[in-house]
């Protein structure tokens, strides 16, 4: 079963501290996509990545940086993390056809700053 | 302003019920997406269509790109439908376009 797997389901962290939160596919896709969900907003976009050392801001991309140096693996880096950064955060893949199959979505991580 | 807007926001239903919830954008879209999302937060898809319909199971999901609407239908429902049903457009490129879902709730 394919998968798209992210390393934490929940997350505290305090104010100021650099979060890595990891994402990984196993499907060899080339898209990758970094998503946070609030009430009431839906997904937004953060960041995505076309391939291996690609990286495309998406509309919310304020207090976050990426990394792809694998094809597998997109990581979302919050540089200095903030209350108003308590989210749930989506990863999603899809092959470069995704009018065909759509997106592949990790479980979450529900990250919460005090 | 969203692109993509969906009714009901929040549905209660009985068990058995038809359900209907309904999605509406306002750009040229190439596929649109149905999805589903269970308290928790891992999102599954349910359906990609780009035009007619499609059916799996007690699921179905219609098309009209003319009138730039699409309708989820559940057939018999159940409490285990209970969730987050979700619609995304593919608007250009790889990237999707999502509303803010609507909550489903079936009661026994």
């Amino acid at each position: 079963d394919v998968k798209v797997t992210q390393s934490s389901r929940y997350l505290v962290k305090r104010t100021g501290e650099k979060v890595f939160l990891e994402c990984v596919q196993d499907m060899d896709h080339e898209n990758m996509f970094w998503y946070r969900q609030d009430p009431g907003l839906g997904l937004r976009l953060i960041y995505f990545s076309y391939d291996v050392k690609m990286k495309e801001k998406g509309d919310i991309p304020e207090g976050y940086s990426v990394s792809r140096e694998k094809k597998e693996r997109f990581s979302l880096i919050l540089e200095s993390a903030s209350t108003n950064q308590t989210s749930m955060y989506l990863c999603a893949s899809c092959p470069s056809g995704v009018g065909n199959y759509g997106y592949t979505f990790g479980s979450g991580t529900r990250l919460t700053v005090v | 302003k969203n692109e993509v807007e969906q009714s009901p926001q929040n549905l209660t239903a009985q068990e058995g019920e038809f359900i209907t919830i309904n999605c509406s954008y306002s750009v040229g879209i190439s596929a649109l997406h149905w999805l589903q999302q269970h308290p928790g937060g891992g999102i599954v898809s349910l359906f990609m269509l780009s035009s007619g319909k499609k059916k799996h199971g007690r699921l179905i999901a219609t098309i009209n790109i003319q009138e730039k609407h699409s309708s989820l239908h559940i057939t018999a429902s159940h409490p285990r439908d209970s969730a987050v049903y979700i619609c995304a457009v593919l608007h250009g490129g790889n990237q999707f376009y999502f509303g803010t879902g609507t909550s489903l709730t079936v009661i026994p």
